[in-house]
């Protein structure tokens, strides 16, 4: 099916853990983001893609890591989790910007830093 | 900067009341303008769009127009329905902002029947 997904679903870890959060596009879209929601702080970008192998920081990036070896996938890495990064995370694609930037955005991964 | 204003929620109305979410932007450039809705567990989902001053976007009898003179995009609705009950965001996308949007805080809205 078409679209965008995200895995897991939920996720529960531990504090110092290495977690990824997976994200795949069907639409061979240029553009793909990730987006933590937390109460009171709205959508926050963390990281985004232009195309396959251009990353750039966002936001609030410190403690992510992400990658794009593929135009499809956009994993996003919590190196070490801590208890601040308990929150919705989002992925988003994009065809391209201006007129063509309205946003595709995955179900969310609900993670929980114990 | 590019930031965008919404008006504060929680927002709550008996159902076939009239909705009005208000939105301001301020952008370096000419922004193409965008509702988002967010049902409950779900991600975003594009509502109506706009791209150019004047142009109105509409879907499910949602409506807002692009006001270059008062900067403003304003969602309305003449009749809610206890199913409109969500967030709603106002977001702005540029040419020249590679791509990423920004976003209002989000304005919840809880229809009753």
């Amino acid at each position: 099916d078409a679209g965008i997904t995200q895995s897991p679903r939920y996720k529960i870890t531990e504090t110092g853990r290495q977690v990824t959060l997976m994200c795949h596009q069907t639409w061979s879209h240029s553009y793909m983001f990730w987006y933590r929601q937390d109460l009171g702080h709205g959508l926050r970008l963390i990281y985004y893609s232009a195309a396959a192998d251009i990353t750039d920081k966002g936001e609030v990036p410190d403690g992510y890591v992400v990658s794009r070896s593929k135009t499809e996938n956009f994993p996003l890495t919590l190196e070490s989790a801590t208890r601040s990064q308990t929150s919705v995370y989002f992925c988003a694609s994009s065809a391209g910007t201006g007129e063509n930037s309205p946003l595709h955005f995955g179900n969310g991964t609900r993670l929980t830093v114990t | 900067g590019n930031s965008v204003t919404q008006m504060e929620g929680p927002v709550t109305l008996s159902e076939e009341a009239f909705l009005t979410i208000n939105c301001t932007y301020t952008a370096t450039g000419y922004p193409s303008l965008f509702w988002y809705v967010q049902y409950p567990g779900e991600g975003l989902q594009l509502l109506l769009k706009a791209t150019k001053a004047d142009d109105k976007g509409s879907n499910k009898g949602f409506e807002a127009t692009y006001r270059k003179e008062t900067t403003s995009f304003h969602l309305e609705k003449g009749s809610v329905q206890v199913s409109d009950s969500a967030v709603y965001f106002c977001a702005l996308g540029l040419n020249t902002n590679a791509g990423k949007s920004t976003f209002g805080d989000g304005t919840t809205l809880t229809v009753k029947p």
